[in-house]
């Protein structure tokens, strides 16, 4: 299994509203990204779980709380968001750094297009 | 501070000519640099990635990129492009020994039959 998967594909969400977007890989990876794409833009860094423990966080606003229950899994819980996070989100995977080699490539999801009303 | 330039916000070609989309990238030393096309509504696929070694990288979907340590430049080309190569291009760094990339602003490609 070499890809990166999303649920859902599409979210439409009030401002009062608690959901929670999921990304999923079997690879064995353990590095995992959040990346936060607005219309015609560039994907932005939000989140990097390294182990499963939080190695960046890009000063993401508290309405966005990401979670890693295991190597495999990685959840974004949204709270309260307003409408300007209305955006694609990518969740993308690597293997751990390795020593030496300083760089590893990131797969990335297919995304998940939430719209906040 | 590091950043990626690319210049070309849109481009259109009729199908069978050649490609060749422009990235700059600004940093001190030689970064890790990647080309990345993104479909509609898609996520990103690595399409070719420059580490060190043969500065003339071939990538997948007869992709083919070429580093200029003189230019600061890894511009993307294709000798004959597919209409199903339209599509959003990014092309994007990584500093040695992090997690973080960095993209550029994207590059449009249009293809006319």
């Amino acid at each position: 299994d070499t890809e990166v998967t999303q649920t859902p594909k599409h979210l439409v969400m009030g401002m009062t509203n608690k959901k929670s977007l999921k990304c999923e890989q079997h690879m064995g990876h353990r590095a995992m990204y959040w990346y936060k794409q607005k219309a015609k833009k560039p994907p932005e860094l939000m989140f990097v779980y390294s182990y499963e423990k939080l190695s960046i966080n890009e000063s993401v606003p508290s309405r966005f709380s990401p979670e890693c229950p295991n190597s495999s899994l990685l959840n974004l819980h949204l709270h309260a968001l307003q409408p300007e996070d209305s955006a694609l989100y990518l969740c993308a995977s690597s293997q751990d750094r390795g020593q030496g080699l300083g760089y590893n490539e990131q797969f990335f999801g297919p995304g998940t297009r939430l719209t906040v009303l | 501070a590091q950043s990626v330039t690319q210049p070309d916000i849109h481009i259109t070609v009729s199908e069978g000519a050649s490609l060749e989309l422009r990235c700059n990238y600004s940093y001190g030393a030689t970064p890790y640099l990647f080309w990345y096309v993104q479909s509609p509504g898609q996520g990103l696929q690595l399409l070719l990635k420059y580490f060190s070694g043969d500065t003339l990288v071939q990538g997948i979907k007869g992709f083919e990129a070429e580093f200029k340590r003189s230019q600061s430049s890894f511009n993307l080309r294709k000798p004959s492009v597919h209409w199903s190569d339209a599509a959003e291009y990014f092309c994007a760094v990584v500093l040695y020994n992090t997690d973080k990339l960095i993209f550029g602003t994207g590059t449009r490609l249009q293809v006319f039959p």
